[in-house]
């Protein structure tokens, strides 16, 4: 089934160490994006790459990294966690073309504890 | 700047009842789209509807239906004899300006979502 994959599912992760979280997806969408949620604050945009070779920004990019080395891959790397980057992290994709391309395909998330 | 707000935290309703879920927006952009995403307990979001500023049309999908108003800036979400398996969070989101038409298509900007529970 063409999607998005997540992994891992759920992780548990000290304070000050690194951790990559990894998505790939198989449906050829141009744009990917990583959002985190948290509980009264929806879904907030940490980085997004409009095609492969290319990252931006998003509204909460500080302590996130990402690579679009390729397409269908798009890894979030937390450099040294805190415990505030306890969430979970939904990664997502949308196609290039203009019909549709806004619309978002989520992965499943990945929840990420930080003690 | 671009901004939504759920101001229903939490809603309980009995099965078969009609349940609304409100979304007010902002934003100074003539272009943007509107859209509602649903968050079942297995955590994965799902897309339900997409409404660009142009089209002020209320749409209907079987038992969910969506109205939309520019002068209130409303994109009010109506389950009509609600059940069970509509037990979800559900989000609104927003996406204007350069980002609705140009390059960084999913820069969505979503609201606080809505936790909706639906009893037998």
């Amino acid at each position: 089934i063409a999607g998005i994959t997540q992994a891992p599912t759920s992780q548990i992760l000290a304070a000050g160490r690194r951790m990559t979280l990894r998505c790939t997806q198989d449906m050829r969408h141009n744009a990917m994006y990583w959002y985190r949620q948290d509980l009264g604050l929806g879904l907030r945009l940490i980085h997004y790459s409009n095609t492969a070779g290319t990252t931006g920004k998003g509204e909460v990019p500080d302590g996130y990294s990402v690579s679009r080395a390729n397409t269908d891959d798009f890894p979030l790397t937390l450099a040294s966690a805190v415990p505030s980057q306890t969430s979970v992290y939904f990664c997502a994709s949308s196609a290039g073309a203009a019909s549709g391309a806004n619309v978002l395909t989520f992965g499943a998330g990945s929840r990420l504890t930080v003690l | 700047a671009q901004k939504v707000t759920q101001a229903q935290t939490e809603i309980s309703v009995v099965e078969k009842e009609d349940v609304t879920l409100d979304c007010v927006y902002e934003t100074r952009d003539t272009t943007y789209y509107l859209f509602w995403y649903k968050q079942p307990p297995s955590g994965e979001l799902v897309f339900l509807i997409r409404r660009n500023s142009f089209d002020e049309q209320n749409e209907i999908s079987g038992r969910y239906s969506w109205n939309f108003q520019k002068s209130t800036s409303s994109f009010n979400f109506t389950i009509t004899a609600s059940q069970v398996v509509d037990s979800a969070v559900y989000f609104c989101a927003l996406i204007s300006g350069a980002n609705a038409g140009g390059t960084s298509y999913g820069k969505l900007t979503f609201g606080q979502g809505t936790i909706l529970t639906v009893h037998p």
